[in-house]
This record gives C-alpha cells, structure tokens and sequence, in this order.
C-alpha cells in the first residue's frame, strides 16, 4: 500500500479557473508536508510547505492540511497556462529529511 | 546563484556495463538524496546521506547499487552491472541543516539498452 497517494490526472483546468489538488497519507505521526512542480522533462521544485493544520497561502497557491483526516491539498487560483505541469505531494517521514512522495498530479491548464 | 550539479546529463550504456552518476550538492547543504523516476514506479528514495554519512540504502537493490559520499561536495550512485531495468531519471537533492527544503539537480536520464 502506498504511503502518499494522489490521482494522477490528467486534471484539466480553463485558464482563470481554480484548480484543486488532493493528497492523502498513511502515517499518522508525519508533521511537515510539501509540494512539488515538476515540468516535463525537468526537475521537481519546491512550491509550498506546511506544518500546521489550516491553510497557508502564497500567491496564487494555497496548501490546506488537515492531519485528523490524514489530508492535504493545494489549490491553484487564477490558473495559467505556465501552471501545465505534474505536481508532487510530498511527506516527511523522519527528522532527517527523508520524504515519501506521491506518484504526482498532472495538471493541464486550457485557454 | 547556488544549484545542484549532476553528471552526466545523458548516458547510454550497454546492459553489463558500469554506470557512475555524480552529484554536486549546494555549498553548505549537509544532507544529500538520490532519487530515481520512472513512469511507472514515480519517485523513488535510494539512499541518503547526512554529513558524508549514509542514513538508509534500504531503496537500492544492493548487489548492483552502490551509493558514497567521497568528500562534502561529491556524491556519487554507481551501477555495476548495468540492466535494461534500470532505465530511468536519477536525481540528486540536497537540503541545508535545519531545512526540509529540498533542491533538486537536473537529473541525469539513464538509458541502458
């Protein structure tokens, strides 16, 4: 059973419209939590970190956890065709920086 | 501005032939991941090392993988002997003490035919 699971995707999203991603995880004792865009081809790169349950904005991105239901999201406001890319959800699993990630969300943005 | 290196970018080897990867972490940033990415299997943690020290191997197959850290600003994953399975991107990550924030390198796409 994996540990972070996402839906894969493709989500597809109009241009200017919010788009709404989900990730869950099997281990009740993880405390940090991150997000990752990775464009085709190209590496991950950090977008978002949370620790604390609620919400947490930055710019047009907004990380949700809620860690009673083992749940975090991350919503994309005002997409853009620049926000076309897979999206990882990753978990920390030690106090080492070892993380689980998730098998990502593809995210397509129509104009 | 500060970036993880890795080399080479590309390779294309033969099945049986031994593969070397390096990776140049950031200046300063004392834990060093390998990852490998595939289609089917996503991301996947190789091994880890934390101030030249490896921390977990428990991701690579071991009689084929070998994983060091020969000094802070060299670490190097090598395969020997080299399998059609192993056809992946390798990436190197690096995070600064007291962070969790990982940066990745560019990867370096392996193909073994």
């Amino acid at each position: 059973q994996k540990e972070v699971e996402q839906n894969s995707g493709p989500l597809s999203v109009p241009e200017g419209a919010i788009a709404s991603l989900n990730c869950t995880y099997s281990d009740r004792v993880s405390q940090s939590f991150f997000w990752y865009r990775q464009y085709s081809g190209k590496s991950p790169e950090l977008i978002m970190s949370i620790y604390s349950n609620g919400d947490k904005e930055d710019g047009r991105f907004t990380a949700q956890l809620n860690k009673a239901s083992q749940y975090v999201s991350l919503l994309i406001r005002d997409s853009q065709p620049s926000d076309s890319a897979t999206y990882l959800c990753a978990v920390l699993t030690d106090s080492w920086g070892k993380f689980q990630f998730g098998a990502g969300t593809q995210v397509v943005v129509t104009p | 501005d500060a970036r993880v290196t890795q080399t080479p970018r590309h390779k294309v080897t033969e099945m049986g032939q031994e593969v070397t990867m390096r990776c140049q972490p950031i200046l300063g940033h004392n834990t060093v991941f390998w990852y490998r990415q595939t289609m089917m299997q996503g991301l996947e943690l190789l091994a880890y090392f934390r101030n030249r020290a490896p921390l977990d191997d428990s991701g690579m197959p071991k009689d084929r993988f070998s994983a060091e850290m020969p000094d802070a600003t060299l670490a190097t994953l090598k395969i020997q002997p080299s399998e059609p399975r192993d056809s992946a991107v390798y990436f190197c990550a690096s995070i600064a003490a007291n962070s969790y924030e990982q940066y990745f390198g560019p990867g370096t796409r392996l193909t073994v035919t």
